[in-house]
């Protein structure tokens, strides 16, 4: 149980291009669910947490405008990145909560992103 | 703001060798804990964690990790490793247990266990 799956895995984009990455929860109802950005020999860094029917909280420094988060239903979320530029190239993992109270979360498999 | 610390940034290791990964955290109050493991080309999988309790947790494959409240570390250990275990392996902490936020990562420790 709890497997939390990612789409698209890869994604290739011309810069000024919008790009859209879903988060499912396959198997359980996600209350909260996580956006994570992974740089290259780096840890995870907590771009924003969603609760389904409310709006994104966004961490300092991410930009609410450009990485726009909707959590519409208890199994999908959704990060798009808005007129992406080459140095929004990382690698995007989301993770879900059941709820608030058991803190574990689950991490989807990350989506890839390269803006050329 | 909370900060964790996994000082060791790649272990390398032959088969059989014992394990011990570090992990510290800056947060005085009250804290959950897990261990993460990432095998290459795989998401993100929990090993183990800590909320509460007996301070020796026990998790898959046989890891194991000690919370020491007054060291403020939670450090993972396996007696034997295999060559299956290599993977990058993240300490996170949640400074504020009972909410969903807050989880703050190490920046991981790249495990190389050699056959």
């Amino acid at each position: 149980g709890a497997v939390v799956s990612q789409h698209p895995s890869r994604v290739i984009c011309k810069s000024g291009t919008s790009v859209k990455i879903e988060c499912r929860s396959l198997d359980f109802q996600a209350t909260t669910m996580f956006w994570y950005r992974q740089f290259p020999k780096k840890s995870l860094m907590l771009m924003a947490t969603s609760n389904e029917g409310s709006k994104a909280t966004y961490e300092q420094g991410v930009e609410k405008d450009k990485f726009l988060i909707n959590h519409a239903s208890l199994t999908l979320s959704t990060l798009t990145v808005t007129s992406a530029h080459p140095e929004d190239s990382s690698f995007y993992i989301c993770s879900a909560s059941r709820d608030g109270r058991t803190d574990t979360q689950y991490f989807g498999p990350g989506t890839r992103l390269t803006v050329l | 703001a909370q900060s964790v610390s996994q000082h060791n940034h790649h272990v390398i290791l032959s088969e059989a060798a014992s394990l011990e990964l570090g992990c510290n955290y800056s947060y005085g109050g009250t804290v959950n804990l897990f261990w993460y493991v990432q095998y290459p080309g795989q998401h993100l999988q929990l090993l183990l964690k800590y909320f509460s309790g007996d301070p020796l947790v026990k998790g898959i494959k046989g890891f194991e990790a000690e919370f020491i409240k007054s060291k403020f570390s939670f450090n993972l250990r396996k007696p034997s490793v295999q060559w299956s275990d290599t993977a990058e392996y993240f300490c996170a902490v949640n400074e504020n247990p009972g909410s969903a936020r807050q989880l703050t990562f190490g920046s991981g420790t790249q495990l190389t266990v050699l056959p």
